[in-house]
Parts: C-alpha cells; structure tokens; sequence
C-alpha cells in the first residue's frame, strides 16, 4: 500500500488525453510538500518528467503537464504518442514516515 | 554532463551482504544529496535512505535500520548502500537518485538524475 495512491493503468489512443491522478494525505500534499512525476520506461531507470508540481525540465515535450491542489496532484499527456507507453511515478515528501521520501504505486499507461 | 554510474549486478545467497557503489560525474560531488530507491520485480520504487557527501551524514528509512549502510568517498566521489542479512524480498534494482542541494530543505527537489540501476538477486 503506497502513501501515494495513483490508479494501476489507464490507457488512451494515439492523439488522445488522458490524465494520471495522484492522492496523498494531509501529511504530504495536503502540507504543501511538492509534489514531482518520474516516467519509467522498460528495462530503464526513472527519468524525472515534472518538477515541483508543475515545471517541466529541459527536453521535456510541453505535451505533459501537471497540477497539484490540497491533497491531489495530476499529470496530463496530450498528443498522446507510442513512446509514451511507460510507468508514471508521482512522488513527495511526507512529514510523518520514514523515509520521508514517498512514491505512489505507479501508473501502467497502455497506448492502444 | 550529470552521471551516476552503478556498480555491476550481483548474486548474494540468504544471510549475506551486497555492497553497491555509485560514482557521480559532471558536478560537484559535495554539493548535492544522494538517495538510494529499490524497484523489486514488477513492483514500484521505495526509498531507502539519503546520504549527505559532504558530511557523510545518512538518513535510513525505519524498515532497513540496523540493515543498511550508506558511505561515501569524496576522492572517488563515490557513494556506496551496503544491504546486510540478505533474504529473497531483497532482490530487486538498487538505483541512485540526485537529490536536491545541501543547502536547501532536504523535503524540497525532486531526483532529477538517476544511476542506472544495480540488480540484486538473493538466491540460495
């Protein structure tokens, strides 16, 4: 059970939105601990995707985008494409564990 | 360019130890944590703990004390997780992550440059 709480899976076709929705509590989120997205693909290391609920880094296509409010944070992908067939991360910090640093389950995006 | 660089993979029967090292390259060395997150098979990642390079100082995750060693060696600008009492829920992909810069709150950054992973079977 992660102090994060994203769904298994979501999936869309080429060209479609979908979005990744994030929940945490008042000890993460809802204190106002930022919240970042990582993208994993297979057989790969994370790669950080969002930073500090809403900035994307250098390379990163502006069709992702994220918001975070109170306790909730989502990702957007737009112009969905193949490539971004992956696991999506959110994680934060938690003011109540330890670690400190907390993931969600991860999200499975399937391209149809 | 910012690079971490793993060790190898290793194979460790029950009830032994793995040390997995982590050199980083492209910055400063002493100016930035680094934390230390396994991905067991087919699962998500989980945090074991951060080390301060500049310090050495370390924060280990209340499920791995009195299991789990992280050091550094500022000449190599290395960091290393030393996992003791190995059992088979050990295995997984050891990775680590650059965390934000001393000098701000350790709650604050996120893991903006990853190793790429060190594979960790226990199997007798």
């Amino acid at each position: 059970q992660s102090v994060l709480t994203q769904p298994p899976s979501v999936s869309g076709a080429p060209g479609q939105r979908v979005t990744i929705s994030c929940t945490g509590s008042r000890y993460n989120l809802g204190t106002g601990f930022d919240v970042h997205w990582y993208q994993q693909l297979p057989g790969t290391a994370p790669k950080l995707l969002i930073y500090d609920n809403d900035n994307r880094p250098s390379g990163v296509p502006d069709r992702f985008s994220a918001s975070k409010s109170g306790t909730s944070a989502s990702l957007a992908i737009t112009g969905l494409q193949a490539e971004d067939e992956a696991v999506y991360y959110c994680q934060s910090y938690d003011s109540s564990l330890s670690p400190n640093w907390v993931f969600g389950g991860g999200t499975k995006l399937t391209v149809l | 360019q910012v690079q971490l660089v793993q060790s190898g993979a290793e194979v460790r029967k029950p009830g032994a130890s793995v040390k997995v090292s982590c050199k980083s390259s492209g910055y400063t060395f002493t100016d930035y944590y680094i934390l230390w997150v396994r991905q067991a098979p087919g699962q998500g990642l989980e945090c074991l703990g951060r080390i301060n390079p500049n310090s050495g100082g370390t924060k280990t995750a209340q499920k791995f004390q009195g299991r789990v060693t992280m050091t550094r060696d500022t000449s190599l600008n290395t960091v290393y997780l030393e996992l003791n009492s190995l059992t088979s829920d050990d295995t997984a992909v050891y990775f680590c992550a650059r965390g934000i810069q001393l000098w701000f709150l350790e709650s604050q950054g996120s893991f903006d440059y990853w190793g790429q992973g060190t594979l960790v079977t226990v199997s007798s």
